[in-house]
């Protein structure tokens, strides 16, 4: 079964808008979850990594006041674009790491964010 | 030079043959290794990770991991056409030691019936 779910799936939203989207671990608590997007044809990107109890560790060139993460439990971490543009459209992905950072990794299925 | 380096294929092999994906990492402090497929339009899921030089197998995949050349690769025995997508190499615990997950651009095998 699946061990991380992310909602919304899909969501079309006009520019300056904020959307969030939810990512759930659902099978172990994950004190560290990690929060990936993915441009049309290209690999993952890693966008932060999403610490309970603490702020978010972002990574370079990504804008923390636009990209807000809040991971307020073992088992929810929420990241909410801020002031949508067009160029914000893309796959975003969450991910839980079992057992420690350095072990696998299970993604949730994506959310397709759209912005008009 | 990027830390993760993939051929973007495609590569296109006929039912039933072996396919083989290759993958280079830069940084040799790397301690894991993973292999993730990704349909289009979907998340990637894991298929194996390997963290020991040498083969692992499972089922009709093995990952052969060599640190010395910096090299990982997946081999798909038998492969079918539902094995066709994006295979995504990945790395984590490079000289930083921060547990980022690196992936490669990933390649697209196209297996024909």
């Amino acid at each position: 079964g699946a061990v991380v779910s992310q909602h919304p799936s899909r969501v079309i939203c006009k520019s300056g808008t904020s959307v969030k989207i939810e990512c759930r671990s659902l099978d172990f608590q994950a004190t560290t979850m990690f929060w990936y997007r993915q441009f049309p044809k290209q690999s993952l990107m890693l966008m932060a990594t999403s610490n309970e109890g603490s702020k978010a560790t972002y990574e370079q060139g990504v804008e923390k006041d636009k990209f807000l993460i809040n991971h307020a439990s073992l088992t929810l971490s929420t990241l909410t674009v801020t002031s949508a543009h067009p160029e914000d459209s893309s796959f975003y992905i969450c991910s839980v790491a079992r057992g420690g950072t350095y072990n696998e990794q299970f993604f949730g299925p994506g959310t397709r964010l759209t912005v008009l | 030079q990027k830390e993760v380096e993939q051929n973007s294929g495609p590569l296109s092999v006929p039912e039933g043959a072996i396919a083989s994906l290759n993958c280079t990492y830069s940084d040799r402090g790397s301690q894991s290794f993973f292999w993730y497929r990704q349909y289009s339009g979907k998340s990637p899921e894991l298929i194996m990770f390997i963290y020991s030089n040498g083969d692992k197998e499972d089922g009709r995949f093995t990952a052969q991991l060599n640190k010395a050349s910096q090299y990982v690769s997946l081999l798909i025995r038998d492969s079918q056409p539902s094995d066709s997508a994006t295979y995504l190499c990945a790395v984590i615990g490079g000289s930083s030691n921060t547990g980022k997950l690196i992936f490669g651009q990933g390649t697209t095998l196209q297996v024909k019936p």
